[in-house]
């Protein structure tokens, strides 16, 4: 079956930095979405893609929807501490709730004060 | 507010005993879904519904049921719950159809455990 792949599962940086994460894909979805998970709540959408090559930003946060469909990246620029949580990547082969939204594992991020 | 709610939060119970866990949406969506969460597996569907009296298997369905009588509401059932029942429980909602139907709003969790 389809399988998204975020690594690494942890990330540690400094508050200030800039933070990069990937989920990549062995087949092709037409959508992507990224969640934050903060410690005991649920998943809240970030941001989503439904076109091949497109970039999106919502604050500090950039996403782009890969040209070959089977990856999408997630930029946080001046992280700060807030930004803790795990990130999870999501992608759909077709728009519409009928077809299935699969999760990659979720990475942990972790930010130094 | 727009919001996806679940009852209870927290619960602890015992192998064989009954429950249910609500979960209620208030922004008229069709469909919805249940998922768990466990350490290094992510989350994983349980069951969804794509509208009222309409619902189907997810990938992990053994020992779960559910019910979509309403709109607003679906509910998840565990007969007799195990204690691989034990885990982190989300709820989510999203549109049919249309540009939001890929976004789907989580509830805030029911985190299980079973002795």
């Amino acid at each position: 079956g389809q399988q998204l792949n975020q690594s690494p599962q942890s990330m540690f940086i400094q508050e200030g930095e800039d933070v990069s994460m990937n989920c990549t894909s062995s087949s092709i979805f037409n959508t992507w979405l990224w969640y934050k998970q903060d410690p005991g709540e649920g998943p809240v959408l970030l941001i989503a893609l439904y076109k091949a090559g497109e970039l999106t930003s919502n604050g500090r946060l950039t996403a782009q929807f890969g040209i070959t469909r089977k990856d999408s990246f997630l930029n946080i620029s001046a992280s700060i501490p807030s930004d803790v949580g795990i990130y999870f990547c999501a992608g759909q082969l077709a728009r519409g709730a009928n077809s299935k939204l699969t999760f990659g594992k979720g990475i942990t991020l972790s930010v130094r004060p | 507010e727009a919001q996806v709610t679940q009852n209870p939060r927290y619960l602890i119970t015992v192998t064989g005993k009954k429950l249910t866990v609500t979960c209620s949406q208030n922004m008229n969506h069709e469909y919805m879904s249940w998922y768990r969460q466990d350490p290094g597996l992510g989350l994983r569907q349980i069951y969804y519904s794509m509208n009222v009296e309409v619902t189907d298997k997810g990938d992990v369905p053994e020992g779960y049921k559910v019910s979509r009588k309403e709109k607003r509401n679906f509910p998840l059932i565990l007969e007799s719950p195990s204690p691989n029942q034990t885990s982190l429980y989300f709820c989510a909602s999203s549109y049919s159809l249309g540009t939001g139907a890929s976004e789907q709003y989580f509830g805030p969790g029911t985190r299980l455990t079973v002795t």
